[in-house]
This record gives structure tokens, C-alpha cells and sequence, in this order.
């Protein structure tokens, strides 16, 4: 079982729809990171948090220590939001960075 | 400055032979971080630096493969006597410190024929 599981693994979309895409871990953590990765590798850290919810323009971030989960969610989604988004949990006993698989959004236009 | 660079972009090598893959981090940048992505896969922590001291290690990291960041800059992963399990993208990625953001490089693919 790994450290962290993601859900979704595959989610498509009709443009404009709100989108949640959940991560679970079962190690103890300082910190959650959210990463968005395109085609051809470049990877991009979206949101970095150990407590509450943080917003960037249409991604809203929120995680619950106790029940040890995070949802990354994106309000009127768009084409260009297609990539894979990743899930990354930093262990709170070392520096130790556990990933989900990740989750493949494509957005239909 | 222009953010995490990595070099090669891409290495094709054949089975046995070692490789050594460059990493330069944002300037100031104190963190370093390798990792290891196959394809489908989310990255992988291979071991990381605090300055020029490697702090943690995976177990993922065989006794062939080896890090340095001598001066605490740029680092250098080798891979010795290379298997065709080693084929994948290796990631770069540096932070400020322990509670920033990790920038990651554009990755080196490595392919083991």
C-alpha cells in the first residue's frame, strides 16, 4: 500500500466544471504539497500547507490533518488545466517526500 | 535568474556504463532534492541536500548511485554500471528551506539500452 493514494486516476471534463481531486496518506506529516505536471515532464508546485485551505486564482486547496486527507479543487476548469496533478505528503520523522501517482485531468473544451 | 536547470536533457547509454547528471539550483537556494520518475509513476525521493551536507538517502539509492553537491551549489548524480531498471526521468528540485516550496528542474531522461 503506498504512502499516499490519490483519486481520481483519470478524470475528464466539460469545460467550465468544477473539479475535486482527493489525496489520502497514512504517515504523519509537516507538510502537503500539490503539484501539477505537464507533458514532457515540467512540474509545477501549485500549493504548499499543513492546516486549512489556501486559494490561487480557480485552484483551492484544503486538507484535514485528522482525517488525514487533502482535495485540490479547480473552479471553472479549462483546457489548459489538462495535466497530471500530484499529491506529495513530507513526512514529519525525516525530509522524506512520499507521491501519489497522480491524477490525469483532461478538460474538453 | 532562470530557475532549477539540469543537464543533460536527455541520455541514451548502453548497459554497464556510468553516467553523471548535473543539477543547478536557484541561487541561495539551501535545499536540494533528487528524484526518481518512471513513466505512469508519480516521483520517487531519492536524497536530498542541506548545503553541501546529504542529509537522507533512500533506499531506493543502491550502492551505485552517489550525489554530491561539493560546494553547496550545483549537485551531481552518477549512476555506475547502469541496469535498464535505471532508465527513467531524474528530477531536480531546490528550496529556499525546509518550509518552501520545492522549484523543480525540466528533469534528465535517461534511457539503458
Amino acid at each position: 500500500k503506498n504512502e499516499v493514494e490519490q483519486s481520481p486516476q483519470n478524470l475528464t471534463a466539460q469545460e467550465g466544471e468544477f473539479i475535486t481531486i482527493n489525496c489520502s496518506y497514512s504517515v504523519g506529516i509537516s507538510a502537503l504539497h500539490w503539484l501539477q505536471q505537464h507533458p514532457g515532464g515540467g512540474i509545477v508546485s501549485l500549493f504548499m500547507l499543513s492546516s486549512g485551505k489556501k486559494k490561487h486564482g480557480r485552484l483551492i486547496a484544503t486538507i484535514n490533518i485528522q482525517e488525514k486527507h487533502s482535495s485540490l479543487h479547480i473552479t471553472a476548469s479549462h483546457p489548459r488545466d489538462s495535466a497530471v496533478y500530484i499529491c506529495a505528503a513530507r513526512s514529519n520523522t525525516g525530509n522524506q517526500f512520499y507521491f501519489g501517482t497522480g491524477t490525469s485531468l483532461t478538460v474538453i473544451p | 535568474d532562470t530557475g532549477v536547470s539540469q543537464d543533460p536533457r536527455h541520455k541514451i547509454t548502453k548497459r554497464g556504463q556510468n553516467v553523471t547528471f548535473r543539477c543547478d539550483p536557484i541561487s541561495e537556494h539551501n535545499r536540494l532534492y533528487w528524484y526518481r520518475q518512471t513513466l505512469g509513476q508519480g516521483p520517487e525521493f531519492l536524497t536530498y541536500f542541506q548545503n553541501e551536507a546529504q542529509l537522507e538517502k533512500s533506499r531506493l539509492l543502491s550502492d551505485r548511485f552517489s550525489a554530491e553537491r561539493p560546494k553547496g551549489s550545483f549537485s551531481t548524480l552518477e549512476i555506475q554500471r547502469t541496469e535498464q531498471g535505471d532508465s527513467a526521468m531524474y528530477l531536480c528540485a531546490s528550496s529556499l528551506n525546509r518550509d518552501h516550496e520545492q522549484f523543480f528542474g525540466p528533469g534528465t531522461r535517461l534511457t539503458v539500452l
